[in-house]
């Protein structure tokens, strides 16, 4: 089955431990990205990659940091968590190009106290 | 750069009545739009997309959305809603240039009451 998953879906952790938040997708797409969801702001990206090796920052990149060693694989890295990061978190991918759908994971919401 | 504005935060509709989603965006190029569904405690899924061609798109569920080049709209449209389309809807826009860039309005609740 064609899937992006997230681990962990659910975590609450303390403001300056560091964590991950991994994504895999089995679909061989070039193209993966991570959004943060909130209330009234829609999704936001965060970074996106267009193959491995390649990454580039979205419209909130400030506080995560990201790597793609490998085509199936996307993690989001909090180095030193804070509260205004407490949000829902989507990793997704598709083929390269614009015109393609995108397909998310089930998502990962994150509290931060 | 692009924007995306949807103007209703909620909808609430009787089941079997139509329902109209409401999507503006800016753009200084032009765009593909889309439709994205998000059901509850899930991710999100393609409903529809324009690319090029004929200005309204249907999706397999009864969903239609119409592009509007002169109003800068592609609002969401179903004559007749059911229970199961509660969910929360997102408009969203992508340059058709090279570019990667996808984004998304802030969301429309829609919520089917028996």
């Amino acid at each position: 089955e064609a899937q992006v998953t997230q681990n962990p879906r659910y975590l609450i952790t303390v403001t300056g431990k560091k964590l991950t938040v991994t994504c895999s997708q089995n679909m061989n797409h070039e193209y993966m990205s991570w959004y943060r969801q909130d209330p009234g702001l829609g999704l936001r990206q965060i970074y996106y990659s267009m193959n491995v090796e390649v990454t580039d920052k979205g419209d909130v990149p400030e506080g995560y940091k990201v790597s793609r060693k490998e085509k199936r694989n996307f993690p989001l890295i909090l180095e030193s968590p804070s509260p205004n990061q407490t949000s829902l978190y989507f990793c997704a991918s598709r083929r390269q190009g614009n015109t393609g759908e995108l397909f998310f994971g089930e998502g990962s919401r994150l509290t931060v106290l | 750069a692009q924007s995306v504005t949807q103007l209703d935060s909620q909808v609430p509709v009787f089941e079997e009545a139509p329902v109209e989603l409401r999507c503006n965006y800016s753009s200084s190029v032009s765009v593909y739009l889309f439709w994205y569904v998000q059901y509850p405690n899930q991710g999100l899924q393609l409903l529809l997309k324009y690319l090029s061609g004929s200005t309204l798109v249907e999706s397999i569920n009864g969903f239609e959305a119409e592009f509007n080049k002169s109003q800068t709209s592609f609002h969401l449209r179903k004559p007749s809603v059911h229970i199961s389309d509660t969910a929360e809807y997102f408009c969203a826009v992508s340059p058709n240039n090279a570019g990667n860039m996808l984004t998304f309005g802030g969301g429309t609740r829609l919520m089917v009451k028996p």
